[in-house]
């Protein structure tokens, strides 16, 4: 069971925009920062987000990041099939002195 | 850039120990912070440890414990996370990936990830 709650899938048509959000408590989301990673299949995992909202270099500004409390989301727009993916939120958690990430959200891109 | 390439797949009988490492270019060991992750088939991320600035030393998640133990050689720019005790669960692929040098309580973000090294544990 992963500290931080995610879906375990969403799905949306090509160009369409989807949001994934991740759930957690004061420990973890509430008082640090969330990342968030793109996991193509058999592959490691990508930052895409790092920070809350920040985007590394080469990551597009179709994907963004928001947090509220203890809960951050993930929003992609204009989806492509090569988005289709697991996506994965991640952050420190300050009372278990553990770094933690969710279960991962696999997109469906119909 | 940094990038990080981990050594060969790995079969185990359980209760035998085994130890992934991770090669390290395009910077120094020493100018890192490396962590270990793990992913068990199907499953979520998992952070098994690694070097808190914060703290100014490694660190390891409560469940593994006297059971793993990170190293580095700095002569070499490798990385290595041995798990002893081995048991099913433990099947999995581990992943090494750098974290901030910089943190206000621990790391927040992990980038550049190895490409995972699977670890099966099998009678």
């Amino acid at each position: 069971q992963s500290v931080l709650t995610q879906p375990p899938s969403v799905s949306a048509a090509p160009g369409q925009k989807v949001t994934i959000s991740c759930s957690g408590g004061s420990s973890n989301i509430g008082n640090n920062y969330v990342s968030w990673y793109q996991q193509l299949p058999g592959t490691a995992p990508k930052l895409l987000i790092y920070d809350n909202n920040k985007r590394p270099s080469g990551i597009p500004d179709r994907f963004s990041g928001s947090k509220s409390g203890t809960s951050a989301t993930l929003g992609i727009t204009g989806l492509q099939t090569g988005d289709e993916a697991s996506y994965s939120c991640g952050t420190w958690d300050s009372g278990l002195s553990t770094g933690v990430f969710g279960g991962g959200t696999k997109l469906t891109v119909l | 850039q940094v990038q990080l390439v981990q050594s060969g797949a790995e079969v185990k009988r359980p209760g035998a120990s085994v130890k992934v490492s991770c090669k390290v270019s395009g910077y120094t060991l020493t100018e890192l912070a490396m962590h270990w992750v793990r992913q068990a088939p199907g499953k979520g991320l998992e952070w098994m440890g690694g070097f808190v600035p914060e703290d100014g030393e490694t660190i390891y998640a409560q469940k593994f414990q006297g059971r793993v133990t990170m190293t580095e050689d700095t002569s070499t720019d490798t990385a290595y996370m041995e798990l002893s005790s081995l048991r099913s669960e433990d099947t999995a692929m581990y992943f090494c990936a750098t974290g901030p040098t910089v943190t206000a309580d621990g790391p927040n973000w992990f980038d550049p990830w190895g490409q995972g090294t699977l670890v099966t544990v099998s009678s």
